[in-house]
């Protein structure tokens, strides 16, 4: 099983709004991720959790504030975002298999920001 | 430049055909290297992972050259399922997983 669950799969919210995003796995693996996709780009890197401890932060702004209570839970916490924030964003992780970093990815949740 | 290039295609190609696509990476310290597939408005899914001894897998051949510092995906007897966004996935062990997607190579399959 490579499941990886995120919550919620919409999510449309105002720019004064504090809202957050949920991802979960099951699968025991050491690092959890967070990316931004807009249409018609390629995935962007935003965090990296490795044994829940933040080990990159791509210089995300503040607005956007990863938390890991726990080694199956990678929650992203939102406030005050800008309309240009509205993307797909998508949680992974990932488990050393032959000798390679692999990693799985979410359903992402879409969101809109008006 | 980009630290991991793709041509964005888009690859237009007869069902059955052979169809390769080209990836180049600049860091030489990349450790993981990746083939994903993704469908639109979908996440990516994995779809193989590539090694210098090279890996097949069905009608999708994936291979490393470290010297060379790029990556291949070869598909044979192209089907119209695998039309699709293929991503070229570069990962850096820097202490976390530094993970870079390339841009993405479009393939349309027809009939």
């Amino acid at each position: 099983d490579t499941e990886v669950t995120q919550t919620p799969k919409h999510l449309v919210m105002g720019m004064t709004n504090k809202k957050s995003l949920k991802c979960e796995q099951h699968m025991g693996h050491r690092a959890m991720y967070w990316y931004k996709q807009k249409a018609k780009k390629p995935p962007e890197l935003m965090f990296v959790y490795s044994y829940e401890k933040l080990s990159i932060n791509e210089s995300v702004p503040s607005r956007f504030s990863p938390e890991c209570p726990n080694s199956s839970l990678l929650n992203l916490h939102l406030h005050a975002l800008q309309p240009e924030d509205s993307a797909l964003y998508l949680c992974a992780s990932s488990q050393r298999t032959s000798g390679q970093e692999t990693q799985y990815f979410g359903p992402g949740t879409r969101l809109l920001v008006l | 430049r980009k630290e991991v290039e793709q041509d964005p295609g888009p690859f237009n190609v007869p069902e059955g055909a052979t169809v390769a696509f080209n990836c180049t990476y600049s860091n030489s310290a990349s450790q993981s290297f990746f083939w994903y597939r993704q469908d639109c408005r979908k996440e990516p899914k994995l779809l193989m992972s590539v090694y210098s001894s090279g890996n097949e897998d069905g009608r999708f051949t994936a291979q490393l050259n470290r010297a060379s510092q790029y990556i291949s995906l070869l598909i044979r007897d192209s089907k119209l399922s695998d039309s699709a966004t293929y991503l070229c996935v570069v990962i850096l062990d820097t202490g976390g997983f530094k993970t870079i997607f390339g841009a993405g190579t479009r393939l349309f399959v027809k009939a």
